[in-house]
């Protein structure tokens, strides 16, 4: 069974600086999408950025950007710039891109809390 | 804006009194989720639909059902909810492949 894991229950960054929240996971897939997904206080899970494991490119958006390491499970998210707005809880998620069963579902982190401070 | 809408954003319900929670998409998506979320952690996945057919994740107590009726809509029934069972419920979709779109939760209290 695949795992993923967030070793880091709580980060903090100061505002305009750049923090790194890490994430490992266990496969014997070599097909698959990891994600990041951000929940704020309110609480609505939004995606961050997704990643398939078949791009060995990077995935960017904006300020937020994965240094994924195949080899090394491992899938880590910078946040550049940060800013007052990306203070939330951070899940780590792998997902199989082969469908059936239970296969296909979302496997979560136990996230990291993130504080900005001003 | 296509979009998965839960209904209600909170919920307040009687110790023992059946409660049902709704979720709706616009996204026409084949697959969809129930996860309970307590604070601070991560959601648990109760059980999905792959269209119709429903999958029941092994340790979701027989308290917990749900119904899908059509695409668009999926319903959360607790037959008799307990102290324990007060959560954050989630709602999401997908399709078979690819990232999981949320709904906003419904916020469950048991009195």
């Amino acid at each position: 069974a695949q795992t993923v894991t967030q070793s880091q229950p709580e980060m903090s960054v100061q505002e305009a600086e750049t923090v790194t929240l890490s994430c490992t996971y266990d496969t014997s897939e070599s097909d698959y999408y990891l994600f990041w997904y951000k929940q704020p206080p309110s609480r609505q899970m939004i995606l961050v950025i997704r990643q398939e494991a078949y791009k060995q490119q990077n995935a960017t958006e904006n300020r937020f950007s994965v240094n994924f390491q195949k080899a090394a499970k491992s899938f880590s998210l910078k946040i550049s710039d940060s800013q007052l707005g990306d203070a939330a809880m951070y899940f780590c998620a792998y997902r199989s891109a082969n469908y059936g069963g239970s296969q296909g579902n979302l496997i979560f982190g136990k996230g990291t809390k993130l504080s900005v401070k001003p | 804006d296509a979009m998965v809408i839960q209904n209600p954003r909170y919920q307040v319900t009687q110790f023992g009194k059946p409660v049902t929670l709704s979720c709706s998409q616009t996204l026409n998506h084949n697959v969809m989720y129930w996860y309970q979320q307590k604070s601070s952690q991560a959601p648990k996945l109760l059980f999905h639909y792959y269209d119709k057919d429903f999958n029941n994740e092994a340790d979701t107590p027989d308290n917990f059902q749900s119904r899908r009726p059509n695409t668009s809509f999926c319903f959360l029934d607790i037959r008799s909810p307990g102290l324990g069972d007060a959560a954050m419920y989630l709602c999401a979709t997908s399709r078979e492949v690819g990232g999981y779109t949320f709904g906003s939760g419904t916020r469950l209290t048991v009195v």
